[in-house]
């Protein structure tokens, strides 16, 4: 059974920095890419970032580009991002989530965890 | 970056009815394009990928379709579990964005 879980959200100050993690179990993960998903409060979904399956190659949006880093450890099946310098508008859940198709995110994400608020206020 | 656009951005409709959901990129994404249904609390379920591929478990009363710009969500004979939010996405490029979804409430 696949099995995504997100942790290290929480309240963090503007211009403040916070890591967040998600453990996977039931798959394979060194050959899946990986993506960050975030939802601020009653609003639609916004991809941030992936990450291929060996994490040699990463992906942002620009709105994050430069402030947040997506990293991967293959020996411990978990996912990062790394998230700095935060603003208000960064307020929102964070989903990680599973690329449907080996090493490619051209099929959707098929498997996503339950998400991690993260509220950025002073 | 490629837009998308839902339409419309809300529906209400009863149990038994069949309702379309339509997506719009700004540019051509051949059949990159995914369905997600999302309720209230919980994470998005893929419903649908490459424009028409029905993920295991999803039923059949849902379906897919379309290539290039304008792709749509079918789904006959609604349901009670059928009524949520659904979101397009594509995956042609990224950032791989998603329309600003579609909330389909009993009417």
């Amino acid at each position: 059974e696949v099995q995504v879980l997100e942790s290290g959200g929480g309240l963090v100050q503007p211009g403040g920095s916070l890591r967040l993690s998600c453990a996977v179990s039931g798959f394979t993960f060194s050959i899946y890419s990986m993506s960050w998903v975030r939802q601020a409060p009653g609003k639609g979904l916004e991809w941030v970032s992936g990450i291929s399956g060996s994490g040699a190659s990463t992906y942002y949006a620009d709105g994050v580009k430069g402030r947040f880093t997506i990293s991967r450890d293959n020996s411990k099946n978990t996912l990062f991002l790394q998230m700095s310098s935060l603003r208000a508008e960064d307020t929102a859940i964070y989903y990680c989530a599973k690329s449907k198709r080996i090493d490619s995110s051209s099929s959707g994400f098929d498997y996503w965890g339950q998400g991690t608020l993260v509220t950025v206020s002073s | 970056d490629i837009q998308m656009s839902q339409s419309p951005s809300s529906l209400s409709a009863s149990v038994g009815d069949g309702v379309t959901i339509t997506c719009r990129a700004s540019q051509s994404i051949s059949s990159f394009l995914n369905w997600y249904q999302q309720k209230p609390g919980k994470a998005p379920k893929l419903l649908i990928s490459a424009a028409s591929s029905l993920q295991s478990g999803v039923p059949s009363r849902l379906s897919g379709s379309g290539s290039g710009t304008v792709f749509t969500l079918t789904i006959s004979s609604l349901q009670p579990e059928d009524f949520a939010t659904y979101f397009c996405q594509q995956s042609y490029s990224t950032p791989y964005t998603f329309g600003q979804g579609t909330k389909l409430e009993i009417k």
